[in-house]
This record gives C-alpha cells, structure tokens and sequence, in this order.
C-alpha cells in the first residue's frame, strides 16, 4: 500500500538555525499538508498545499516557515530561524482530490527538537 | 466547521466492542462526520466518514443519528493495538481539506 514518507525521523538543532523537514507524499496525490503536535497538546494545521502554491496556512505559519515542492515529488517545510517553542512533532499529508472518499494519509512524522 | 464534543478517555476490554460517542450538535447538511485514530505519536490515521447513512468497512462501524447531531463509532472486537486516540471531526468535503483536531477520546483496551 502506498504510504507518506517523512526524513528525517528525529532532527535535533540549535535556537536561531534553519531546518529542512522533508516528506514524499503519495504519488499521484495532489494536496499536500503539515501538521504539528507540541508534546501533549492536539495536532495542529500549518499550512495546505495545492498547484504549487499554499492554498490555506494557519496563524502559527508565519515568516519563519515555507513550504516548497522543488522536484515533483518531494515537499517540504522550511523553518527559518527555529525558535525553542518549534519543539514538535511535524506530520507531513496527502490525498488526491476534494471528494468525500478522498481521504488524507499521514506520514510517521518527524520529531523536532530545537535546544 | 461544526464543534465536537468527545469524552476524554475510555476503556474497554479486549475482545468486546468499544463505542466512542461524538456529540456534534451544530452540524450543518454539507459537513461528513470523519473519524481518525492517532496512536502513540504516529501520523493520524483515517477510520471511516460518512453524511447520514450508517457506515462500516473493514475497521469499524460509524452510527450517525437521524437528526446528525451524533455519531458513534464502534470497533467491533478491541484488540490491545486499538488502544489510541480517536479523533471525531467534523468538516465540509469540499473545502480546501485542512483537519482541525480536537482533544479527542484516548481509548485504552485492556486485557
């Protein structure tokens, strides 16, 4: 079965440095989405992806990110300058069109660490 | 998209069904009842949907009232890897696709 793929799995970084998170969304998917889990606390929405532009981002989702799809296949969430509060989980998703069966695949996420 | 109201946490015993209720009084006609489980940190998981009508697929079993302003899902015969949190979201098919999760129901199945 296809499945959403997220690299790395953990990522440790220091206040103030930039990060890559990368996810290989299914195939033949169209809409792409992070999400992020503070330890403890519920998944959030962070920004939604479609023809190559963001269609819908949150509050959260503010300069420091951006999300770029560079080669057809990957995508991925930039932070810019990571804060400590970035310490998260990042779940990458995907689904193909807007009707009702099309459902959303997560990644296994990549847990992110900013001492 | 419409409020949902779901118990913090319950139990079952392994083998029996579990019922998680989901209360989402403010639905309106367009907006799909979506069930997701989340286990341990992992990527949120689909379960099941549905409008109106009573579904069931290979997981689970989603009982929505006829007036739709609650929905149970059942997962027939709990087994330990059941044990998650179960996400009740309710949402228009046709927006753009964004999830807003609640706190939702941590189920522990127990032996």
């Amino acid at each position: 079965e296809p499945e959403v793929t997220q690299t790395p799995s953990h990522q440790v970084t220091q206040m103030g440095q930039e990060v890559i998170l990368r996810c290989v969304p299914i195939s033949n998917h169209l809409y792409f989405y992070w999400y992020r889990q503070i330890l403890g606390q519920k998944v959030e929405f962070l920004v939604s992806f479609y023809n190559n532009e963001i269609s819908e981002k949150s509050e959260i989702f503010d300069d420091q990110f951006s999300v770029e799809r560079p080669d057809g296949s990957n995508f991925t969430l930039k932070i810019r300058s990571t804060k400590l509060e970035d310490s998260a989980m990042y779940f990458c998703a995907s689904k193909y069109g807007t009707s009702p069966q099309e459902t959303q695949y997560f990644g296994p996420g990549t847990r992110l660490l900013v001492l | 998209d419409a409020k949902t109201t779901q118990p913090p946490s319950m139990d079952c015993a392994e083998g029996r069904a579990a019922n998680l209720p989901c209360n989402h009084s403010t639905i309106s006609g367009n907006e799909y009842v979506y069930w997701y489980r989340q286990i341990h940190s992992q990527g949120p998981q689909y379960i099941i949907h549905g409008l109106k009508n009573n579904e069931t697929n290979e997981m689970a079993s989603l009982i929505i009232t006829e007036d739709r302003k609650s929905s149970t899902l059942i997962l027939p015969h709990a087994t330990l890897r059941d044990t998650a949190v179960y996400y009740c979201i309710v949402r228009v098919y046709n927006q753009g696709g964004k999830l807003i999760f609640g706190q939702g129901t941590e189920l522990s199945v127990k032996p």
